[in-house]
């Protein structure tokens, strides 16, 4: 079985300071694929990224980044310097190769406040 | 591309009534799935489909049925509703299996009285 948690329900923060976001995952499979989506409050639910179990390089990507610790089971998320956009839900899932589903936390909803 | 499409995009229905969602894809994509959303629960896999002809059950499929006749194609149909089936629900697809990236369709806000 896959799980996924998301120890943060909700996070509040004042505009340019960073977010962090944790998610720490389990499986039993070798391969296995993770992903953060972004639920704005408009409800459509965003595609952030993809990571596979055998590339644990951290990823930056403009004012986001990723750090992957299989170490630990973690997948955790920064937004850095934070703007009232990035108000949202956000979730980590987890795909096992073996299994054709997709397993979500529960999410983290984060409130950026100018 | 319009993507994955979804209608309705609200539904109100009264308790026992049957009704059918519908989802659709242009991407040829072979995976197709079916999510709902209650608050506090992520998001909830129903049903989903490896391609034309094939479907399984996820882990919450109970009062749900689908389909998968065409490669565009996943209706979500449910069969007698009941308040406990008010949610959002979403239809997801991707080129190869879950582990590939899915792509979501706006969702279909379900109430059931």
């Amino acid at each position: 079985a896959q799980k996924v948690t998301q120890a943060q329900t909700e996070i509040s923060v004042v505009e340019k300071e960073d977010v962090t976001l944790d998610c720490v995952y389990e499986t039993r499979d070798t391969t296995y694929y993770l992903f953060w989506y972004k639920q704005p409050p408009s409800g459509e639910l965003v595609f952030l990224i993809r990571r596979n179990s055998f590339d644990e390089q951290n990823e930056i990507s403009g004012r986001y980044s990723w750090n992957f610790q299989k170490s630990t089971s973690s997948f955790n998320f920064t937004i850095t310097a934070s703007q009232v956009v990035d108000s949202a839900v956000y979730f980590c899932a987890l795909s096992s190769v073996s299994d054709y589903k997709l397993s979500f936390g529960a999410g983290t909803t984060v409130t950026v406040r100018a | 591309n319009a993507g994955v499409t979804q209608t309705p995009k609200f539904q109100v229905l009264k308790t026992g009534q049957s009704m059918t969602l519908q989802c659709a894809q242009d991407m040829n994509h072979e995976y197709m799935s079916w999510y709902r959303q209650d608050p506090g629960m992520g998001l909830r896999l129903i049903h989903y489909s490896v391609g034309a002809g094939i479907t399984d059950q996820g882990e919450v499929p109970n009062g749900y049925n689908v389909s998968r006749s065409t490669t565009e194609d996943f209706p979500l149909r449910l069969l007698s509703a009941a308040p406990s089936q008010t949610s959002v629900y979403f239809c997801a697809s991707s080129l190869a299996g879950a582990s590939d990236t899915q792509y979501f369709g706006p969702g279909t806000r379900l109430t059931v009285l």
